[in-house]
């Protein structure tokens, strides 16, 4: 069965430096979707990318975050400068269509910022 | 707003015990999905079941079951029989429609001990 794909699956980062988060989405899904959950807690939305643009983005994507799709297969989280809250696992999602389809969600990256 | 309450923290069952995590939800949409995941100690996301806010029948899957009932925006999820395997932690998720793709939000998830 088709996977998302999460690369590393664990990241270990200095407090202001930057960190990019790989995702490679189902192959032929055009929603994807990043996800957190800090440690013990809830899974909180990040952003939703469609068309090659940010479709929707929570109160906690702000300017310090971005999102791409670089090429037909990744799609990519960049934390530009990471702070200590910033640690937490980052779940790649995506899903074939808008109508409700599961997300599919990788296995995640557990990021440490130290 | 959409909001999604799982009122229960923590439950610990004896194995073969049946057990029922409560699910409310809140939301203004009249088209919205809910799903519920499970989260082993390993961490990843397991996708159980979603179902549409048109579709109100209850589904049974093995030893796993769903109660939706629109008149009081719940969705409960029974596990008959448990067994030590359902140890997890258990989140119950609403999809509603926003530009370009749904947006899911969490509950805040139902930590379930299956003691032997």
């Amino acid at each position: 069965e088709p996977e998302v794909t999460q690369t590393p699956s664990h990241q270990v980062t200095q407090m202001g430096q930057e960190v990019i988060l790989r995702c490679v989405p189902i192959s032929n899904h055009l929603y994807f979707y990043w996800y957190r959950q800090i440690l013990g807690q809830k899974v909180e939305f990040l952003v939703s990318f469609y068309n090659n643009e940010i479709s929707e983005k929570s109160e906690i994507f702000d300017d310090q975050f971005s999102v791409e799709r670089p090429d037909g297969s990744n799609f990519t989280l960049k934390i530009r400068s990471t702070k200590l809250e910033d640690s937490a696992m980052y779940f790649c999602a995506s899903s074939e269509s808008q109508g409700g389809q599961p997300q599919h969600f990788g296995d995640g990256t557990r990021l440490s910022i130290l | 707003a959409q909001k999604v309450t799982q009122a229960q923290t923590e439950i610990s069952v004896v194995e073969k015990e049946d057990v029922t995590l409560d699910c409310v939800y809140e939301t203004r949409d009249t088209t919205y999905y809910l799903f519920w995941y499970k989260q082993p100690p390993s961490g990843e996301l397991v996708f159980l079941i979603r179902r549409n806010s048109f579709d109100e029948q209850n589904e049974i899957s093995g030893r796993y079951s769903w109660n939706f009932q629109k008149s009081t925006s719940s969705f409960n999820f029974t596990i008959t029989a448990s067994q030590v395997v359902d140890s997890a932690v258990y989140f119950c998720a609403l999809s509603e429609a926003a530009r370009g793709g749904f947006k899911t939000i969490f509950g805040a998830g139902t930590r379930l001990f299956v003691k032997a």
